[in-house]
């Protein structure tokens, strides 16, 4: 089975500056996907960022990226020049990569993210 | 395109009552499935379908049960709500590695 840790429950960073959030995850798959999504207080769920485990290079999205170490399972989010509408629960989770029914994911516990003026 | 939908938004049930979450979504997605999210607890899979006629179990399956005649539909039934069911619950369909959540449900059993 999968396990998807996030070790920091909750941080906070002022507005303009760079924060890290920390996602670390154990499987035996070799094929797999990983995603940052992002809950504000809608309770919507948006994707933030998504990652394919055999692709080496680190995946981007405008303000956000991230930092993919295959050997040490580790799959952190740094969001650049942080905004106040950054504030939110920032999920880590896990889908393996035999799609075709196995569209599941495995989420970590969240880290929920302040940004200061 | 409406996407994923949910209703209700909010429900309070007494403690053995039943009731259906309803989830629909207009995108032809095969894949359907339900989550639940507790503090501090992330979203946990409860039962997920890969296609009409086609369910299965998740993380966290007790307590629900679940059908799907349709691709569109994919309800969730409580058939006698307890406390420990008092969540937020989500619905998502997914094409591939895209997945599509629905607004979700807040549910409190007392």
């Amino acid at each position: 089975a999968q396990t998807v840790t996030q070790s920091q429950p909750e941080m906070s960073v002022q507005e303009a500056e760079t924060v890290t959030l920390s996602c670390t995850y154990d499987t035996s798959e070799n094929n797999y996907y990983l995603f940052w999504y992002k809950q504000p207080p809608s309770r919507q769920m948006i994707l933030v960022i998504r990652q394919e485990a055999y692709k080496q290079q680190n995946a981007t999205e405008n303000r956000f990226s991230v930092n993919f170490q295959k050997a040490a399972k580790s799959f952190s989010l740094k969001i650049s020049d942080s905004q106040l509408g950054d504030t939110a629960m920032y999920f880590c989770a896990f889908m393996k990569g035999d799609l075709g029914g196995s569209e599941k994911l495995v989420f970590g516990k969240g880290t929920k993210l302040t940004v200061n003026p | 395109n409406a996407g994923v939908t949910q209703t209700p938004k909010f429900q309070v049930l007494k403690t053995g009552q039943s009731m259906t979450l309803q989830c629909a979504q207009d995108m032809n997605h095969e894949y359907m499935s339900w989550y639940r999210q507790d503090p501090g607890m992330g979203l946990r899979l409860i039962h997920y379908s890969v296609g009409a006629g086609i369910t299965d179990q998740g993380e966290v399956p007790n307590g629900y049960n679940v059908s799907r005649s349709t691709t569109e539909d994919f309800p969730l039934r409580l058939l006698s709500a307890a406390p420990s069911q008092t969540s937020v619950y989500f619905c998502a369909s997914s094409y591939l590695t895209e997945q599509y959540f629905g607004p979700g449900t807040r549910l409190t059993v007392t």
